[in-house]
């Protein structure tokens, strides 16, 4: 099956600072990168996702970056905010399934003000 | 529009009672899925339902056993609770892309 990597697992940076984490997955064939936001004591919430056959994709302050030969991807936070405060989880599915996510193990982002 | 609905919220179990999770999507979404967390291990696959009338094993399902309903339920059921089954177990569903996530319910089995 897919094995996800996430790093770093604790991640502490300055209000206006950006934030990258970075994910590796196993799978070749995974072709569907999301990736979450889990703020204390609530439900994942699904915060930008990019397919494979795109490189890049911004929505505002945040963006997802793919390297298929390398199998990795980051998560990019610009101009960070206390509110950004929170758990960031990515997956990947394995396979040529949307289905199934495997995900990382979570990265604690703190924005300090 | 409810989206992913977890029921219940909290629940303390006594070791070897057992427990049925409930959970219901409007969202017409084909696949549904339950996951538990653990500190510091991320979301871990118990079961899933890739459509109506199939279900099969994830990557933790020992002491688990789910049943889809129909396509709306997808309940997740302890036989025999052990204490290594404390964990908050996350509901969650999709239709080729991300998951919408349920509130969770949060586990303790003393």
């Amino acid at each position: 099956g897919e094995n996800v990597e996430q790093h770093p697992s604790t991640l502490s940076v300055q209000e206006g600072d950006s934030a990258v984490i970075k994910c590796t997955y196993s799978d070749s064939a995974s072709n569907y990168f999301p990736w979450y936001k889990q703020e204390l004591g609530k439900r994942p919430q699904l915060i930008i996702d990019i397919r494979s056959n795109v490189g890049e994709k911004k929505d505002q302050r945040i963006a997802v970056t793919l390297n298929k030969t390398a199998k990795h991807f980051s998560l990019h936070i610009t101009e960070t905010q206390p509110e950004d405060s929170a758990v960031y989880f990515c997956a990947a599915p394995g396979g040529t399934s949307y289905g199934k996510l495997t995900f990382g193990q979570g990265t604690i982002l703190t924005v300090h003000p | 529009n409810a989206g992913v609905t977890q029921t219940p919220k909290f629940q303390v179990l006594k070791t070897g009672q057992s427990m049925t999770l409930q959970c219901a999507q409007d969202m017409n979404h084909n696949s549904m899925y339950w996951y538990r967390q653990d500190p510091g291990m991320g979301l871990r696959l118990i079961y899933y339902s890739a459509s109506e009338g199939t279900t099969d094993k994830g990557e933790v399902p020992n002491g688990y056993n789910v049943s889809r309903l129909n396509k709306r339920e997808f309940s997740l059921r302890l036989e025999s609770a052990a204490p290594s089954q404390t964990s908050v177990y996350f509901c969650a569903s999709s239709e080729f892309g991300g998951y919408t996530f349920g509130s969770g319910t949060r586990l303790t089995v003393v």
